[in-house]
């Protein structure tokens, strides 16, 4: 089944511990980015990654670092979480086309202390 | 890049058909409109998208302006199931700027 793995699901940490969620899609799509969603604010950009070793800040990059290493999987990386990085995340992956659909994983709620 | 303006909310009856309209007035010869909407709790889903011609699948309907400068998704026959965010979003392959904007989004509430 096409489709795109987030983990964990939900993640609770304490501020200044470093952590990985991990995202993997068997697509074999060349995008991939991250999107952070909060109450009232919508969903916005982290970072994409248009193909392997190639990657840009989407609007809200700050503290946040992702790796393209391999085409399927594009992990975001936390150095030292802060409350405020308490969020719903989502990765999503798509051909590099502009008509291609973007394919969304399910999301992990990470809540920083 | 370009972006998106949508109504924050709008409200429809079961089985009557809705309208959902999306203002991209900077839009670019090169973006492709689409349109994507959020269940509770679950990730964004595809719904449609197009370019310059109106297009139809099954799920909706999108009608796009001839000036390209808006477009509606339209939903033939609301369901309770229906009930969603509903995110218009473009997507720009013609330049180096790969950025998407989401935004926050038309909330779609179905009353019985």
């Amino acid at each position: 089944e096409a489709q795109v793995t987030q983990n964990p699901r939900y993640l609770i940490t304490v501020t200044g511990k470093k952590l990985t969620v991990t995202c993997s899609q068997n697509m074999n799509h060349e995008y991939m980015s991250w999107y952070r969603q909060d109450p009232g604010l919508g969903l916005r950009q982290i970072y994409y990654s248009m193909n392997v070793e190639v990657t840009d800040k989407g609007d809200v990059p700050e503290g946040y670092k992702v790796s393209r290493k391999e085409k399927r999987n594009f992990p975001l990386i936390l150095e030292s979480p802060s409350p405020n990085q308490t969020s719903l995340y989502f990765c999503a992956s798509s051909l590099s086309t502009g008509r291609s659909p973007l394919h969304f994983g399910n999301g992990t709620r990470l809540t920083v202390t | 890049d370009a972006k998106t303006t949508q109504p924050n909310s709008m409200e429809s009856n079961e089985e009557e058909p809705v309208h959902l309209p999306c203002n991209h007035s900077t839009i670019s010869g090169t973006d492709y409109i689409h349109w994507y909407r959020q269940l509770p709790s679950q990730g964004p889903e595809y719904v449609i998208h197009g370019l310059t011609s109106n297009v139809n699948n099954r799920m909706a309907s999108l009608a796009i302006a001839e000036d390209r400068k808006s477009s509606t998704l339209i939903l033939h026959r609301a369901t309770l199931r229906d009930a969603a965010v509903y995110y218009c979003i473009l997507r720009d392959w013609g330049g180096s700027n790969y950025k998407l904007t989401f935004g926050k989004g038309t909330l779609l509430t179905v009353n019985p």
